[in-house]
């Protein structure tokens, strides 16, 4: 069974670059699209976008300015770039994959909150 | 890009039947996924590709795709089922996971 743990700073100045990093274990990195999806407070969910291992990536169009998410296969992990945050940014960020051929959530990461604030 | 609209919320009464819709352009020819996500929690898949339940799913779930709109329903309504539902699914045309803006469901 896949495992998800997020890690990054809860906490990013505005007009800085949001980071986080998604650890992944028990499955083979090559066998998924890997997600990221944010939520809001009291809002809604909303994909950010995906990359595969190959580095094919699809990103939400209203964040595609800003957005870079890259696997890195030799040490299991993916990762989320979101540049010039504001605080419409603060969001609680998951992780999650999908199976290649597939197109629901298999497995969700515990969600990390992030705040943009100075 | 694809469109969902979801009501903002529906009301039942414990042992009644609620039923969750959420619309889009031919959605009938899409695969549409369903999740529960109680408060602090992260969703959980209750339906996907329009009637499968995930193991674990109680049968009370069932969902439905036809048309312009895909139904979630719940029967036998419990206290526990209070939640946000949220719909989603895969555009193929814009290569890009959509989700519905969620449906409060309240157990009265």
């Amino acid at each position: 069974q896949v495992q998800l743990q997020v890690s990054g700073p809860g906490l990013v100045k505005p007009s800085e670059t949001l980071s986080l990093t998604c650890a992944v274990s028990g499955d083979s990195i090559s066998s998924y699209s890997w997600n990221w999806i944010r939520q809001a407070p009291g809002k809604g969910l909303e994909w950010i976008g995906y990359s595969y291992y190959s580095g094919y990536t699809s990103y939400n169009p209203s964040l595609k300015s800003r957005v870079t998410i890259s696997v890195d296969t030799s040490k299991k992990h993916f990762s989320l770039r979101l540049t010039s945050v504001t605080a419409a940014d603060t969001a609680v960020y998951y992780c999650v994959n999908i199976k290649e051929g597939r197109s629901e959530i298999g497995y969700w990461g515990q969600g990390t909150q992030v705040t943009v604030s100075s | 890009s694809y469109v969902l609209t979801q009501p903002p919320s529906v009301s039942v009464a414990p042992g009644k039947t609620a039923t969750v819709p959420c619309g889009g352009t031919k959605i009938g020819s899409k695969n549409v996924h369903w999740y529960q996500q109680k408060p602090g929690q992260a969703p959980v898949l209750v339906i996907s590709y329009d009637k499968d339940r995930p193991s674990g799913i109680p049968e009370r779930f069932s969902g439905s795709n036809s048309g312009n709109t895909a139904t979630l329903t719940i029967t036998r309504v419990e206290a526990g089922d209070e939640a946000d539902y949220y719909c989603q699914l895969w555009d193929s045309d814009s290569d890009q996971y959509v989700f519905g803006p969620g449906t409060k469901v309240t157990v009265l």
